[in-house]
């Protein structure tokens, strides 16, 4: 089946500090990604569409200078949080489709914690 | 704008049967889709009903009735490990992203 994974699983980072996750489809080509994140015990809500090769495409209300969306191949989609604060802390969720746009395949997530 | 609500706890005991739904307000509509999230893990994909009526996959089963934009999710011989929360979603836009419903928070007893 295919094969999300993120990295890394969980990080702890200060207050003013940048970070970067990766979210790779191992075992497919993927053209297009989601970025989405989650506060606890509430739903999943989309941040932002990444494209391969062209701008990500950001949910309303999400700051894109804010979230630097990066999708350098068709198995690579990073998502930088700079200038990280402690109300960014969250479950980071990424997901892709190999082929049918109806089944996504959800990474394992990122915990981040910002102090 | 897109809207799913569902129920926000259910609580069931092991070998019962029980009903998830969801109700939804879309500007359009392709499908219906059920995830599977365990605590502190991803979601993973259960059902997904692109037409009226019931899917079936072994202990679970998805209704979608597109007249009434309703849908429910059917849990049956509940194990200890259904224990979970379930989300409907759909996917919007010509880049099917999803979107989520609030989410169903299974507790399973014994």
């Amino acid at each position: 089946g295919a094969v999300v994974s993120q990295h890394p699983s969980w990080v702890i980072c200060k207050s003013g500090t940048s970070v970067k996750i990766e979210c790779r489809s191992l075992d497919f080509q993927a053209t297009t990604m989601f970025w989405y994140r989650q506060f606890p015990k509430q739903s999943l809500m989309l941040m932002a569409t990444s494209n391969e090769g062209s701008k990500a495409t950001y949910e309303q209300g999400v700051e894109k200078d804010k979230f630097l969306i990066n999708h350098a191949s068709l198995t690579l989609s990073t998502l930088t949080v700079t200038s990280a604060h402690p109300e960014d802390s969250s479950f980071y969720i990424c997901s892709a489709s190999p082929q049918s746009p109806d089944t996504q395949y959800f990474g394992p997530g990122t915990r981040l914690t910002v102090l | 704008g897109q809207s799913l609500e569902q129920p926000s706890e259910v609580t069931a005991v092991e070998g019962a049967i029980v009903q998830i739904n969801c109700t939804y307000q879309t500007s359009g509509f392709y499908g219906l889709s059920w995830y599977q999230q365990h605590d502190g893990g991803a979601p993973t994909f259960l059902s997904y009903n692109a037409l009226d009526g019931l899917e079936e996959t072994g202990r679970f089963s998805s209704f979608l009735s597109r007249s009434d934009s309703y849908g429910y999710l059917l849990l049956q011989e509940l194990q200890m490990k259904d224990s979970a929360s379930y989300f409907c979603a759909v996917p919007t836009g010509t880049a099917s992203k999803l979107t989520f419903g609030t989410g169903t928070r299974l507790q399973v007893t014994l």
